[in-house]
């Protein structure tokens, strides 16, 4: 099975930073990779499919990038509600894994 | 619209078992595959399982083979998790999603609103 590993784990950042969360496959995955934002008590808002392609709707300050094995997302300039969990999904096996995820909190 | 809706979950005792329902509308669910994802308290997701299309094809995490079976009736609208010999550590919200595309297996665009599955004596 395909792991997917996620850093860091937990991450401060003030209004305005530029921010960086790196996932990691065990494997090869192509750019069969997600993003996805999640908040407490709701469900998870795809982000980024496909390692780079902006979902509709979702703001440019986010961007993905990467192929393979290793994947980042940026987000360009932190905003007060960009503060949540991100989770990478690969998709290029039958096994949809996900990473550990990665918490953005206010530093 | 497009959503899911599921129901299903509860308060069920260790070795038990519950059936879960995932209500589609607003877009053509027999074109789609489908997945179950989970997440415990404080944790974080799980894929669970997915179904092809016509239901030829099933997947599941490997902490649940041989105890959840995932099935839909495309008639219906309908995607199902049928949760047998329930662990304290299947103890989770359940979501239903679908993928954004009718081919791709993942980047699930798609989520329903979860229902809670606590096992417990």
């Amino acid at each position: 099975d395909i792991q997917m590993t996620q850093s860091p784990s937990t991450l401060s950042a003030s209004i305005g930073d530029r921010v960086t969360i790196t996932c990691r496959a065990s494997q090869s995955i192509s750019s069969w990779l997600a993003w996805y934002q999640q908040k407490p008590g709701k469900a998870p808002k795809l982000l980024i499919y496909k390692a780079s392609s902006l979902e509709s709707g979702v703001p440019s300050r986010f961007s993905g990038s990467g192929s393979g094995t290793e994947f980042t997302l940026t987000i360009s300039s932190l905003q007060p509600d960009d503060f949540a969990t991100y989770y990478c999904q690969q998709y290029n096996s039958y096994s949809g894994t996900f990473g550990q995820g990665t918490k953005v909190e206010i530093k | 619209e497009v959503q899911l809706v599921e129901s299903g979950g509860g308060l069920v005792q260790p070795g038990g078992s519950l059936r879960l329902s995932c209500a589609a509308s607003g877009f053509t669910f027999s074109n789609y595959w489908m997945s179950w994802v989970r997440q415990a308290p404080g944790k974080g997701l799980e894929w669970v399982a997915n179904i092809k299309q016509d239901g030829s094809e099933k997947y599941y995490v490997d902490s649940v083979k041989g105890r959840f079976t995932i099935s839909r009736d495309n008639a219906k609208n309908s995607l199902y998790l049928q949760m047998n010999s329930l662990r304290a550590e299947d103890t989770a919200v359940y979501y239903c999603a679908r993928p954004r595309v009718t081919a791709s297996l993942g980047a699930f665009d798609i989520w329903g609103q979860g229902t809670m599955v606590t096992v417990s004596s």
